[in-house]
């Protein structure tokens, strides 16, 4: 089945320092990706839509100077966290979507960030 | 997109059938169910999706009425592995749409 991965799984930053997280479709091209944070005990919170080759669209109150992504190639979407701060600190996942099955979304393990 | 409502959470015991129902008033012609399973800390995983009637697969089922305002979900006799956060989600498939999570339905399975 389609595999989405994410890396780092876990990254422990100080404040003011910037984090890079990377979403790669494993055995299929993406031309989409999806970010979502989610915090401790909520739902996930859609951040931004990332089309390969274009610029990402950002939901209502999400910073895009802020979570920079870049989505160089059908495989790879990469969230860059600048001048983090411990509020930024949470659960960040990416989804793709894959033209083998139209509609279904694939996942990301997640990656959990923690701003000291 | 069609708002969803859940219970938040839920309790079961090992080897029980589990009936999570999800309300969808305003579901459109076009859209689909789709049920999400989450662990903590990893991302969500889809279980299943259907458009009326009955959907069955190896781990689930889900069964929506004519009028498709609301939908259930049908797990067989759980086991401690199924405790996990159950979300529900409605709107067209189309793979470049982003998904929109509602609260979800906790379920905690006890031995």
């Amino acid at each position: 089945g389609a595999v989405v991965s994410q890396h780092p799984s876990r990254v422990i930053c100080k404040s003011g320092t910037s984090v890079k997280i990377e979403c790669r479709s494993l055995d299929f091209q993406a031309t989409t990706m999806f970010w979502y944070r989610q915090f401790p005990k909520q739902s996930l919170m859609l951040m931004a839509t990332s089309n390969e080759g274009s610029k990402a669209t950002y939901e209502q109150g999400v910073e895009k100077d802020k979570f920079l992504i870049n989505h160089a190639s059908l495989t790879l979407s990469t969230l860059t966290v600048t001048s983090a701060h411990p509020e930024d600190s949470s659960f960040y996942i990416c989804s793709a979507s894959s033209s083998l099955a139209a509609g279904e979304q694939f996942f990301g393990p997640g990656t959990r960030l923690t701003v000291l | 997109l069609a708002k969803t409502t859940q219970p938040i959470s839920m309790d079961s015991y090992e080897g029980q059938e589990v009936n999570i129902t999800c309300s969808h008033n305003n579901i459109a012609t076009n859209d689909y169910i789709t049920w999400y399973q989450q662990f903590p800390s990893q991302g969500p995983r889809f279980i299943i999706q259907g458009y009326k009637t009955k959907v069955t697969n190896e781990v689930a089922s889900l069964f929506i009425p004519a009028d498709r305002k609301s939908s259930t979900l049908s797990l067989p006799r759980v086991s401690l592995s199924d405790t996990a956060v159950y979300y529900c989600l409605v709107g067209e498939i189309e793979g470049r749409r982003a998904l929109t999570f509602g609260s979800g339905t906790r379920l905690q399975v006890q031995p």
